[in-house]
């Protein structure tokens, strides 16, 4: 069972936003940086957010990160059919001494 | 160019070992905490293990400690993981995954990943 809790899925038309939840405690998501990950089917994972709200170089502006207590968001405008893909928050667990993942979210766009 | 390349998957009987192996290009691996992350089919990501950059310190999940064992050797700038005592829900795809930034604490992120391999145990 993962410490990090995700919707299991969200949608939205080309063009608008959607904005991905990822809940956790005071153990991890409280006190540690927050992640996200894009894995489009069938590809390893790759960075979109790192540091809370840091974009690596290559990622567009559409891609967003936040976070307020144990619970972070990531955002995605300007939404793309190429944007379909699972997605994961992650950050370390002080607690279980452990790189934790949330439960991944499918993006789907209508 | 920053490269990951794993190897070593296959299929193996319940109660048997496997190695993995990853082999980095483009940085120097000793400089970077290094991760093995699977995923089981159809499912979400799950950390395994980490070795820290120089101290080699090493930090496992709890559903693979005291089997799995993760190194590196600097010589072949190659990253490892022994895996015994396999299980059937051992059974995923295995990335190797640096942390982006050089000398760093754990709380840092997975910036490069290799293609991943594939580990089944099944009789």
């Amino acid at each position: 069972q993962s410490v990090l809790t995700q919707p299991p899925s969200v949608s939205a038309a080309p063009g608008q936003k959607v904005t991905i939840s990822c809940s956790g405690s005071t153990s991890n998501i409280g006190n540690n940086y927050v992640s996200w990950y894009q894995q489009l089917p069938g590809t390893a994972p790759k960075l979109l957010i790192y540091d809370n709200n840091k974009r690596p170089s290559g990622i567009p502006d559409r891609f967003s990160g936040s976070k307020s207590g144990t619970s972070a968001t990531l955002g995605i405008t300007g939404l793309q059919t190429g944007d379909e893909a699972d997605y994961y928050c992650g950050t370390w667990d002080s607690s279980l001494s452990a790189r934790v993942f949330g439960t991944g979210t499918k993006v789907t766009v209508l | 160019e920053v490269q990951l390349v794993e190897s070593g998957g296959a299929v193996v009987q319940p109660g048997g070992s496997l190695r993995l192996s990853c082999a980095a290009s483009g940085f120097t691996l000793d400089d970077y905490n290094m991760h093995w992350v699977r995923q089981a089919p159809g499912k979400g990501l799950e950390w395994v293990s980490v070795i820290n950059w120089g101290s080699g310190t090493t930090y496992y999940a709890d559903s693979v400690k005291g089997r799995f064992t993760i190194s590196r050797d600097n010589s072949k700038n190659s990253l490892y993981v022994q895996m015994n005592s396999l299980r059937t829900d051992d059974t995923a795809v295995y990335y190797c995954a640096k942390d982006k930034h050089s000398t760093s604490s754990l709380l840092d992120a997975f910036d490069i990943w290799g293609q991943g391999t594939m580990v089944t145990v099944s009789s």
